[in-house]
């Protein structure tokens, strides 16, 4: 059974650049989560979704951030433009239910 | 403002030994707690959790204690094995809404 699927793995862009991280929860989940983890803030959460939409974005830094969910087996993490201190590594989990979440491999960020 | 708090960025010790992992919250609607393993370049991994009607809960080598007055939850590992070595994060969520609000994380070294 695949666990949470993120890609890019890695990430290497310039400022000013648009990226997008993709994510394919565990099928049958019904919440998604982003987070992103740095090394001053730990496991920041960013926003999460709940039956394909969005239920708390008041983790979401800044306009420049923004996350969909189209349907239940994709979501994506947008940021435009990108700037260095976004860099880090973003991940998405989800959660069928009240319990614990599973989590994706993650995508490491690096904007220069 | 850190409403889930790991005062201790790393912990050393020794093979065989008790290792514990402190973690401390600030808000008192927190009603069930996690913890998370994380290796390098994987996503974090569930481990153990604690609902806050129950003091202790154990899982082989792990135990997690809740100290509701003083807001406070604790892991045990014991014995600590050399593959113990990771990132261990404290996670809470609330009766009120479905977040789940990480820790910083604690670098956990597990000495030969």
């Amino acid at each position: 059974d695949a666990g949470v699927i993120q890609s890019p793995r890695h990430e290497v862009t310039e400022m000013g650049q648009e990226v997008t991280l993709r994510c394919k929860p565990i099928s049958g989940h019904d919440y998604l989560f982003w987070y992103r983890q740095t090394m001053m803030r730990g496991l920041e959460l960013l926003i999460y979704f709940n039956n394909n939409v969005p239920i708390d974005d008041s983790g979401m830094p800044e306009d420049r951030f923004s996350a969909k969910m189209p349907n239940a087996s994709f979501s994506t993490l947008k940021i435009q433009p990108s700037e260095p201190r976004d860099s880090a590594v973003y991940f998405c989990a989800s959660r069928g239910g009240p319990g614990e979440l599973f989590f994706g491999e993650g995508s490491r960020l690096t904007v220069l | 403002d850190q409403q889930v708090k790991q005062n201790s960025p790393s912990l050393s010790v020794q093979e065989g030994r008790i290792s514990i992992l402190n973690c401390d919250y600030t808000n008192s609607m927190f009603d069930y707690f996690l913890w998370y393993k994380k290796y390098p370049a994987e996503g974090p991994t569930f481990l153990i959790s604690i609902s806050s009607i129950k003091d202790k809960n154990e899982d082989g080598r792990f135990t997690v204690f809740l100290n509701k007055s003083a807001k406070h939850l604790s892991l045990h590992i014991v014995p600590s094995q050399p593959g113990d070595s990771a990132v261990y994060f404290c996670a809470a969520s609330g009766i009120w809404d479905d977040k789940i609000i990480f820790g910083k994380g604690t670098r956990l070294h597990i000495l030969p």
